[in-house]
């Protein structure tokens, strides 16, 4: 059990420009969430996958952010036309079927964009 | 709609005092309530939850929370700190599968 891995750790890019985040969740999980951290706030719920089924996604998932989970194991979230108030802390993780009910999610240690 | 308030931004206290975090919840049905902590550099991690039965639930790193329905708070508490407890706490509220719903956070500092 190597825990939640996310990459890049921290990407800085120029407004407009695309960015892709890449999650890699404990082995035998089944889920896998995405959350967004802004300064002085706490975490904020993006889109969460069962296997490769996107279930559900937050209003604050705008069109230009799009996540995929395509074998059901890693998965990537990319914004598109990246704009200042994209600048966060994207939180990944991940949890079996039963710990995601019970609310027991595993956290990756975040992946930092911003946006100049 | 679900929601969590942590009404203290930040809280400063002296190793080896007792320690209580405050959060208050708005939820429509049961609640299943949770307290994680995320450390400088570290992803956040599960210190207690809570669905049902006992109202005190007793959590990893000696802290416990307890549940008072009429007041929908869910407060956390330690009885001595460490310094090693500096981080910032956050309560979160969900149930069955509903993604959970984090409050503002609440920083902890220690001092000696």
């Amino acid at each position: 059990d190597t825990g939640v891995s996310q990459d890049p750790r921290h990407k800085i890019t120029k407004r407009g420009q695309n960015v892709t985040f890449r999650c890699d969740p404990i082995s035998e999980h089944n889920r896998l969430y995405w959350y967004r951290q802004t300064l002085g706030q706490g975490p904020e719920f993006l889109t969460y996958f069962q296997n490769e089924a996107q279930l559900e996604k937050s209003r604050l998932l705008s069109d230009r952010f799009s996540a995929e989970r395509p074998k059901g194991s890693f998965s990537t979230l990319e914004i598109q036309r990246t704009e200042q108030g994209d600048s966060a802390m994207y939180l990944c993780a991940s949890s079996d079927s039963g710990r995601a009910i019970t609310g027991e999610l595993f956290f990756g240690e975040g992946s930092r964009l911003t946006v100049l | 709609a679900q929601s969590v308030t942590q009404p203290d931004i930040h809280i400063t206290v002296s190793e080896g005092a007792s320690l209580e975090l405050r959060c208050n919840y708005s939820y429509g049905a049961t609640p299943y309530l949770f307290w994680y902590v995320q450390s400088p550099g570290q992803g956040l991690q599960l210190l207690l939850k809570y669905f049902s039965g006992d109202t005190l639930v007793q959590g990893i790193k000696g802290f416990e929370a307890e549940f008072k329905r009429s007041q929908s708070s869910f407060n956390l508490r330690k009885p001595s700190v460490h310094w090693s407890d500096a981080a910032e706490y956050f309560c979160a509220v969900g149930g069955g599968n509903t993604p959970l719903v984090f409050g503002k956070g609440t920083r902890l500092s220690v001092i000696a």
